[in-house]
């Protein structure tokens, strides 16, 4: 079965500091993908999304994720985090045709 | 635009009573509906998804239930709730863009506490 994995439950940055949170899949097909941003006592958000083309994606709030289909992942990036940037930041897959699959997600707590 | 409305926000009940949540979707049709549960730490997991009105596919068997009565209406529901159902219940739609690619957006989501 496919699955998404996060490699930081929790990371802690000053503001400032580059972000990278990383995501990787289990599936070597077609693939669409996605990064959703939970802030405190809100909605899930969709923060970017990539199906084809250009592997760089940008999101809102000045996050970017890059797809390298080779390696299976799908990390966030920014280069320099704001304290509005705590949130829980969740990767997801979904095949053609069947349902999304979540990561567990990282928490991400920015300092000010 | 699209929306997608959840009710209550907030649910305390006691173990043993039923439940029942609702969720509405507005400004598309025939949307593929899911209901999760999200647990700290554990991210989300999916309980139930609809690709249509009375289609009702379970992904983990538990206490709960779900209906589809309506394209845009998606019901999850227990006879009885115990302890372990406590959690964060999330409403979420899925439409087919062009070229096949996927969207999914969330609903506000439902905090049950079984008490």
């Amino acid at each position: 079965a496919q699955s998404v994995s996060q490699h930081n439950h929790h990371v802690i940055l000053s503001e400032a500091a580059s972000l990278e949170l990383g995501c990787n899949y289990s599936y070597g097909g077609t693939v669409n993908l996605f990064w959703y941003v939970q802030y405190p006592g809100q909605h899930l958000q969709l923060l970017l999304k990539y199906f084809s083309g250009d592997p760089l994606v940008k999101g809102i709030k000045g996050f970017e994720a890059e797809f390298i289909k080779s390696k299976f992942s799908f990390n966030l990036r920014k280069p320099s985090v704001q304290w509005s940037d705590t949130a829980e930041y969740f990767c997801a897959v979904i095949l053609y045709g069947q349902n999304f699959v979540f990561g567990p997600g990282t928490r991400l707590s920015v300092l000010p | 635009s699209q929306t997608i409305h959840q009710w209550p926000a907030t649910l305390v009940q006691p173990v043993g009573s039923p439940l029942s949540l609702e969720c509405t979707v507005e400004g598309t049709s025939n949307p593929n509906l899911y209901w999760y549960r999200q647990a700290a730490g554990r991210g989300l997991q999916l309980l139930f998804y609809s690709v249509g009105i009375g289609q009702i596919s379970s992904e983990v068997p538990q206490n709960l239930s779900a209906s589809r009565p309506q394209d845009r209406q998606f019901i999850l529901s227990s006879k009885k709730l115990l302890l372990s159902d406590s959690g964060f219940y999330l409403c979420a739609w899925s439409v087919r863009r062009t070229g096949g690619n996927y969207e999914q957006y969330f609903g506000p989501g439902t905090r049950l506490t079984v008490t």
